[in-house]
């Protein structure tokens, strides 16, 4: 069965850090580019991160400005999220997704992971 | 950035109605245009792909249409499982952009 199991949310403090870790399995995960979603409580889906299957292309949402880190280990099957300098704006639901077509970075989610929720608030 | 705009935000429809929300562009994104449906409390799920593509295990009732005014996405005869939010996300270019969501509520 192909899955996709993220972990690694919380509650932290403004200013805190957490690394969000995604595990796949059922699939050729170093065959595919990964990508990161979050939803904010009662909000709509916004983009976060995306990286390509062997690392090499990796794009950001403008908004991070440089406080969150995409990576993978294709030989554990997992892919990473460290998130640095985390704000209240960032408390929500952190989903993990893979992309529709092998070689292909932006793209369509055809898997997605049930969500693992960051709570940033003192 | 490309934004993404969905209308309408809600409806209101019965059993065997049909739906169509409609997706707009504020740049040329071609057919690269996806739907989701989401239900609360759960991950999104893929319905089409490049703007009308169906998804391997989607129901036949959903349909995207890909039009010079832009992307819709009909639902055909809605069901009771279909009561959900529906997103539009364009997968042209980065940065990845979403619409702001239609919510299919119950009449």
């Amino acid at each position: 069965e192909v899955q996709l199991v993220e972990s690694g949310g919380g509650l932290v403090k403004p200013g805190g850090s957490l690394r969000l870790s995604c595990a796949a399995s059922g699939f050729t995960f170093s065959a595919y580019s990964m990508t990161w979603v979050r939803q904010a409580p009662g909000k709509g889906l916004e983009w976060v991160s995306s990286i390509s299957s062997a690392g090499s292309y990796i794009y950001y949402a403008d908004s991070l400005k440089g406080r969150f880190t995409i990576s993978r280990d294709n030989a554990k099957h997992s892919l990473y999220l460290q998130m640095n300098s985390l704000r209240a704006e960032d408390t929500a639901v952190y989903y993990c997704a893979k992309v529709l077509h092998r070689q292909q970075l932006d793209d369509a989610f055809d898997i997605w992971g049930h969500g693992t929720l960051v709570t940033v608030s003192s | 950035d490309i934004q993404m705009t969905q209308s309408p935000s809600s409806v209101s429809a019965s059993v065997g109605d049909r739906v169509t929300i409609t997706c707009q562009a504020s740049q040329n994104i071609d057919n690269w245009l996806v739907w989701y449906q989401q239900k609360p409390g759960k991950a999104p799920k893929l319905l089409i792909y490049a703007g009308s593509s169906l998804q391997s295990g989607v129901p036949s009732r959903f349909s995207g249409n890909i039009s010079v005014t832009g992307f819709t996405l009909t639902i055909s005869s809605l069901q009771l499982e279909d009561f959900a939010t529906y997103y539009c996300q364009q997968a042209n270019s980065f940065p990845l952009t979403f619409g702001g969501g239609t919510k299919v509520e119950i009449k």
